[in-house]
């Protein structure tokens, strides 16, 4: 059975910074995984979404990478602001499902 | 944690059928829950918004009669694809957004329904 963990569920840094968010699945038969954004009170916005056989993904500040072999990905995000703050959720498709990370809840402090 | 499931998790239908979408809290009241589509290979998208007791809002170019949504109680609101054609062959994804209990104001995504319209 497919799990997705992200860690850390929150992380509070200065504007400026460069971070990374973290996702772990358990297996790595997937179809693609995708990093999405979601703001309180918004539907969700998609990021990043990478395929079984790409490596990374990149779109302005935002680099996702993907190793499947070791059932993990990053989403590295540089020089934060605090227009950044939100809850970052990662999911893999699997199966003909998408399971979700429980998210990490981002907050850039200006 | 909150859960929210849809039924069915797959669904091949013949072009010109209707295909109803469900899609449930389990364990918390949603007043607003999202459709959402994605097509292989492309970004997700929001479709539609909907609130318990209340029409939907769309998205721009997301055909309302042809995307009926019904949100008629706090934890169930369906999707129905009328008269399907292959190019709606997609994977729906919706997501609700409770009220109370720890889920306030937080989205709950369920697993996803993959139709494909032959």
């Amino acid at each position: 059975k497919q799990e997705v963990t992200q860690i850390p569920a929150a992380l509070s840094v200065p504007e400026g910074e460069n971070l990374v968010l973290n996702c772990s699945f358990t297996d790595s038969a997937i179809y693609n995984l995708q990093w999405f954004r979601q703001d309180p009170g918004k539907g969700l916005t998609s990021l990043l979404l990478i395929q079984s056989s790409q490596r990374e993904q990149t779109s302005g500040r935002l680099n996702a990478s993907l190793d499947k072999s070791s059932g993990r990905s990053t989403l590295y995000i540089a020089a934060s602001q605090p227009g950044d703050s939100a809850t970052y959720l990662c999911a893999v498709s699997s199966n003909y499902q998408l399971i979700w990370g429980a998210g990490t809840k981002l907050i850039i402090k200006p | 944690g909150a859960v929210v499931s849809q039924h069915p998790s797959r669904v091949i239908c013949k072009s010109g059928t209707s295909v109803k979408i469900e899609c449930r809290s389990l364990d918390f009241q949603a007043t607003t829950m999202f459709w959402y589509r994605q097509f292989p290979k492309q970004s997700l998208m929001l479709m539609a918004t909907s609130n318990e007791g209340s029409k939907a809002t769309y998205e721009q170019g997301v055909e309302k009669d042809k995307f009926l949504i019904n949100h008629a109680s706090l934890t169930l609101s369906t999707l129905t694809v009328t008269s399907a054609h292959p190019e709606d062959s997609s994977f729906y994804i919706c997501s609700a957004r409770g009220t109370s209990g720890g889920a306030t104001d937080t989205q709950y995504f369920g697993p996803g329904t993959r139709l494909t319209v032959l």
